[in-house]
């Protein structure tokens, strides 16, 4: 447990539907951020939320509608996404100590496959 | 910009036998080097990295990794690996004082008894 929870672990949707993936840290970090794994290829930062004011947005298509309402928790609203949205999504939080990704903490993801 | 080559996308070794993922990485600037690993069904934890001082490296399960400047190269060993050590294990590089972590495609690390 690394103290960083996502729920839920696993998620199918079809093309038309809106669905939110949750992500939840009690660690007192300031920064949050979201992932995505897909298969064969590195992990992408999608977005980066720093004191709830984002500060970072990947060139993440508008489909992907992050929301922060407070530094404990971290929203990646979807809607109408494509089946190559398909992967595991993980959200990490960290303190703000200079930049340095020393204490990066990783929740173990929500799967989504899109149909 | 920064990019993370991990040369191998899977690795098979035995029990008990010496094991080496390679990580080359490129950088314009001077960068921080970590290592996760994943296990099967888990998120990224963090297994070592580095900062600053001797270059060598350690975890607290037996991994280590040395920094190579020259080589741009942060490779990671264990002299004798057990079942529990397969899962991915991933590269990564921070450039300093930017708060971005650039990862390589992962290398996955197989068992076999």
């Amino acid at each position: 447990e690394t103290g960083v929870t996502q729920t839920p672990r696993h998620l199918v949707m079809g093309m038309t539907n809106k669905k939110s993936l949750k992500c939840e840290q009690h660690l007192g970090h300031n920064a949050m951020y979201w992932y995505k794994q897909s298969a064969k290829k590195p992990l992408e930062l999608m977005f980066v939320y720093n004191f709830k004011e984002q500060t970072e947005n990947n060139s993440v298509p508008s489909r992907f509608s992050p929301e922060c309402p407070n530094s404990s928790h971290l929203f990646l609203h979807l809607h109408t996404l494509q089946p190559e949205d398909s992967a595991l999504y993980l959200c990490a939080s960290s303190p703000l100590t200079g930049g340095v990704y020393e204490k990066l903490f990783f929740g173990s993801g929500t799967q989504l496959s899109v149909l | 910009a920064q990019s993370v080559t991990q040369l191998d996308s899977q690795v098979p070794v035995f029990e008990e036998a010496p094991v080496e993922l390679r990580c080359n990485y490129s950088s314009s600037v001077s960068v921080y080097l970590f290592w996760y690993v994943q296990y099967p069904n888990q998120g990224l934890q963090l297994l070592l990295k580095y900062l600053s001082g001797s270059t060598l490296v350690e975890s607290i399960n037996g991994f280590e990794a040395e920094f190579n400047k020259s080589q741009t190269s942060f490779h990671l060993r264990k002299p004798s690996v057990h079942i529990s050590d397969t899962a991915e294990y991933f590269c990564a590089v921070s450039p300093k004082g930017a708060q971005k972590l650039v990862f390589g495609q992962g290398t996955r690390l197989t068992i076999n008894p």
